[in-house]
């Protein structure tokens, strides 16, 4: 199965410090799309970042960056100056239409706890 | 514009019980998932369905489990006989009915099941 790895199963930091949340995926696929979930302590699954394996740039959204890396198949998020409310579980998604079907397949997750 | 619905939001049922879960997805939306999400683990795709069509239910046990989306009203997730195994969160995403390859999934906030 082509899957989605994140190494880093639980990340804990001092507010105000950048973290870099990493993820590494495996496909066949010359297109495909990537895909960054949070999920907060509250449980439900917010979307943060769609990207599609033509685009290669870095991507800046507020305290929120990506860096996709073809090369080394990686897709890594990095949250600039953490605060509190950023501790969650981040998810890491690959879309796959293996066996003609749409699904996302996830990686296990990165528990992200910031601490004030 | 609301989100993607689900209910209940917890559930609780003892072993043999039957188990019902309801997704209203987005409006415009007509392309239905279920995942689920066990303790400690990431998302793992069960069923994706478009109108009174199941596409691919690859990733749904064979017994007890069953999906579908009628023409009118909500998708319904059906468990069968519950187990203790059967304890997880259920989640719900839909896409846009005019979409292309890769396009996001938005997910409901869950349904927390437990098993007694």
């Amino acid at each position: 199965a082509q899957k989605v790895t994140q190494a880093q199963t639980e990340i804990s930091v001092v507010e105000k410090e950048d973290v870099t949340l990493d993820c590494v995926y495996e496909t066949r696929d010359t297109t495909y799309y990537l895909f960054w979930y949070k999920q907060p302590p509250s449980g439900e699954l917010v979307f943060l970042i769609r990207r599609n394996s033509f685009d290669e740039q870095n991507e800046i959204s507020g305290r929120y960056s990506w860096n996709f890396q073809k090369s080394t198949s990686s897709f890594n998020f990095t949250i600039t100056a953490s605060q509190v409310v950023d501790s969650a579980v981040y998810f890491c998604a690959r879309y796959s239409t293996q066996g003609g079907s749409e699904k996302l397949v996830f990686g296990k997750g990165t528990k992200l706890t910031v601490n004030p | 514009n609301a989100g993607v619905m689900q209910n209940p939001r917890h559930l609780v049922r003892r072993r043999g019980q039957e188990a019902r879960l309801r997704c209203s997805p987005m409006k415009g939306h007509s392309h239905v998932y279920w995942y689920r999400q066990l303790p400690e683990e990431g998302l793992k795709f069960m069923v994706y369905l478009q109108k009174e069509n199941i596409i691919d239910e690859s990733g749904m046990p064979k017994e007890r489990f069953s999906a579908e989306f009628p023409k009118e009203g909500p998708s319904i997730l059906r468990i069968q006989q519950v187990v203790r195994g059967d304890s997880a969160a259920y989640f719900c995403a839909s896409s846009p009915e005019d979409r292309g390859i890769g396009e996001t999934q938005y997910f409901g906030p869950g349904t927390r099941l437990l098993v007694l």
